[in-house]
């Protein structure tokens, strides 16, 4: 069965660098999608992509986020200069026509 | 705007009791309603879904009723099973289309013992 694919599983960084987190969605999807999800709080909706263009995104979506889907295949997050408060499990979705977006595993990120 | 509110966890229950998890929302016009679970290691997959007043999700023996006139989708089952332990997330969106995205609840952990 197709799934949604994350990379990486975890990743560390100190503040003030710059993340790229990958996503490979479901390859016939159209839609797609970043959500986030603090410690101990709600799965936050970051920004959705369609058409090679951004569609919606939230207010924490600020000039030090972006996404790209450089290739056809990946969909990527990258936050510019990353604070504390970054710190979260960044999931990725996709989704084709229906109601139902499909998840992958999310990519724990740790800011130091 | 949005917004998923579920009760308080986390929830732990001994096999075969019955699970009630609660969800009431708040949105304009008719939302569709979702309930995701995220095994452990896992991402969120879509345990069940209802998109218009009166329907009942279905998947697994959970079920859900979309009930507008307590705007709530409350997650029930019968009788669970230890590999029901996982974490719970009820959700929202609007009109299918590209700026579908979710609206969440906290999540709420199930523990099932043996």
């Amino acid at each position: 069965e197709p799934e949604v694919t994350q990379t990486p599983s975890h990743q560390v960084t100190q503040m003030g660098q710059e993340v790229i987190l990958r996503c490979v969605p479901i390859s016939n999807h159209l839609y797609f999608y970043w959500y986030r999800q603090i410690l101990g709080q709600k799965v936050e909706f970051l920004v959705s992509f369609y058409n090679n263009e951004i569609s919606e995104k939230s207010e924490i979506f600020d000039d030090q986020f972006s996404v790209e889907r450089p290739d056809g295949s990946n969909f990527t997050l990258k936050i510019r200069s990353t604070k504390l408060e970054d710190s979260a499990m960044y999931f990725c979705a996709s989704k084709q026509d229906s109601y139902e977006q499909y998840f992958g595993p999310g990519t724990r990120l740790t800011v130091t | 705007g949005n917004s998923v509110t579920q009760m308080e966890g986390p929830v732990t229950l001994s096999e075969e009791a019955f699970l009630t998890i609660n969800c009431t929302y708040t949105a304009t016009g008719y939302p569709s309603l979702f309930w995701y679970v995220q095994y452990p290691g896992e991402g969120l997959q879509l345990l069940l879904k209802a998109t218009k007043a009166d329907d009942k999700g279905s998947n697994k023996g959970f079920e859900a009723t979309y009930r507008k006139e307590t705007t709530s989708f409350h997650l029930e089952k019968g009788s669970v099973q230890v590999s029901d332990s996982a974490v719970y997330f009820c959700a929202l969106s609007g009109l299918p289309g590209a700026n579908s995205k979710l609206t969440f609840g906290k999540g709420i952990t199930l523990s099932v013992r043996p």
